[in-house]
């Protein structure tokens, strides 16, 4: 069976400094993962996809994660924090292929102080 | 192109009530979903569609029922309304490629219910 665990429900960060938003993955199948982001009153919004390509997957507005397999993990970073990140971001693990099923973690707050 | 669109955004049911959430998209996607987001949780599956006349339940579909009669739309019924039923509900939909679902879901900016 499927799950994702995001290790941190809440991150705060001082604007400029670096984001680091933490996800494991288990996954019987070769995964696709995906982090999405979420603006207060929002829809979710994609922020970048691994489909067993690169393992390091550069995203909109500066995010990037790395795919570890040996580690079971798919973190989130961006090397400086602005305002408008601050959101909700969640970490999602699909089956791939066909599947229709995307398992979402329960999301990590970012806060951004100024 | 206004992509996945969701009415109503708000709406307060009174216990025993019904309701239907409406989803269209206009992206010819085949594959939609409805989730529900719970405070402090990740979106729950309610129901999924792979193309029209095609739905199937997603992970909590008890107390929910859906139809996909065309491409575009993907109405949520709710029946008998419940205090549990209380959620943000968002309707998504994506793309397949060559036979495989690509992941990208888009989403409309969802509906808030309140059963009272």
């Amino acid at each position: 069976a499927q799950s994702v665990t995001q290790l941190d429900s809440h991150v705060s960060v001082s604007e400029g400094t670096p984001v680091l938003l933490r996800c494991n993955y288990s996954s019987s199948y070769s995964p696709s993962l995906f982090w999405y982001v979420q603006h207060p009153n929002k829809g979710l919004q994609l922020l970048l996809k691994y489909t067993s390509a690169a393992t390091l997957v550069k995203g909109i507005n500066g995010f990037e994660a790395e795919f570890k397999k040996s580690e079971t993990s798919f973190h989130l970073t961006k090397p400086s924090a602005h305002m408008s990140d601050a959101a909700e971001y969640f970490c999602v693990v699909s089956e791939g292929g066909s599947s229709y099923k995307l398992i979402f973690g329960s999301g990590t707050r970012l806060l951004v102080r100024p | 192109n206004a992509g996945v669109t969701q009415t109503p955004k708000f709406r307060i049911l009174k216990i025993g009530q019904s309701m239907t959430l409406q989803c269209t998209q206009d992206m010819n996607h085949n594959y939609m979903y409805w989730y529900r987001q719970d405070p402090g949780m990740g979106l729950k599956l309610i129901y999924y569609s792979v193309g029209a006349g095609i739905t199937d339940k997603g992970e909590v579909p008890n107390g929910y029922n859906v139809s996909r009669s065309t491409t575009e739309d993907f109405p949520l019924r709710l029946e008998l309304a419940a205090p549990s039923q209380t959620s943000v509900y968002f309707c998504a939909s994506s793309q397949s490629t060559g036979g495989a679902n690509t992941g990208e879901l888009f989403f409309g900016e969802g509906s808030r219910l309140t059963v009272l």
